[in-house]
């Protein structure tokens, strides 16, 4: 399977611990985007990357959300000390680095927090 | 600034019957305009996209939109709806170029009777 990885497809936490979320992009895919969905609502965008670079990270909440992409290996999506509002769906896309072409998403990590 | 409203939250059709979800689009620039469908507990698949070329876009599982700038809008379209049809579709909008994030509406859910 060439697609978007995400893994895990479930994550279950108490409050207070902490979520790893991974996200491996399509084969020759230089660019990593991470979406969240809350409840009822659309994707809203969180994070842009490139190999060991945050290109864009407007989207971020200040506090407790990191997220990198190393040379090697996927990228993560770190959530420290998590929140009951914290739990909603985290997509994760890639795309090619030629202008216009689109963004392909994964499965999603459903983060669930007792 | 760019934003996306989709004019209905959920519409209902029959088997057989045609299928329109209503997009409207606000954008500072050019805009390339999507349409993503999300099947429950699934990842978002591109449908079709509009990147100023022709103004009739063909997708896959035959839907089409039509980009009218008069109008800001997006509207998509299927002759005939199928069940496998039902499931929520997202109006998406950027600036086109890769690295730029993807503004979401809020989802229309469709649902197919038989």
């Amino acid at each position: 399977n060439a697609g978007v990885m995400q893994n895990p497809r479930h994550l279950v936490r108490r409050r207070g611990q902490e979520a790893r979320l991974r996200c491996s992009p399509m084969k020759g895919h230089s660019h990593v985007y991470w979406y969240r969905q809350l409840p009822e609502e659309g994707l809203k965008f969180m994070v842009y990357l490139q190999k060991e670079n945050i290109i864009d990270e407007s989207g971020m909440p200040k506090e407790r959300f990191s997220a990198e992409f190393p040379k090697e290996g996927p990228s993560i999506l770190r959530i420290q000390q998590v929140v009951r509002g914290d739990s909603a769906a985290y997509f994760c896309a890639s795309s090619g680095s030629k202008g216009n072409q689109p963004q392909h998403f994964g499965d999603g990590t459903r983060l669930s927090i007792l | 600034a760019q934003s996306v409203t989709q004019l209905d939250s959920h519409v209902s059709v029959s088997e057989g019957t045609p299928v329109l979800l209503r997009c409207n689009y606000s954008s500072s620039y050019s805009p390339s305009l999507f349409w993503y469908v999300q099947h429950p507990n699934k990842g978002l698949q591109l449908l079709l996209k509009y990147t100023s070329a022709a103004t009739l876009v063909k997708g896959i599982n035959g839907f089409e939109a039509e980009f009218k700038k008069s109008e800001t809008s997006f509207h998509l379209t299927k002759p005939s709806a199928h069940m496998s049809d039902a499931a929520e579709y997202f109006c998406v909008v950027s600036e086109g170029q890769a690295g730029t994030a993807l503004i979401f509406g809020k989802g229309t859910t469709l649902s197919v009777s038989s």
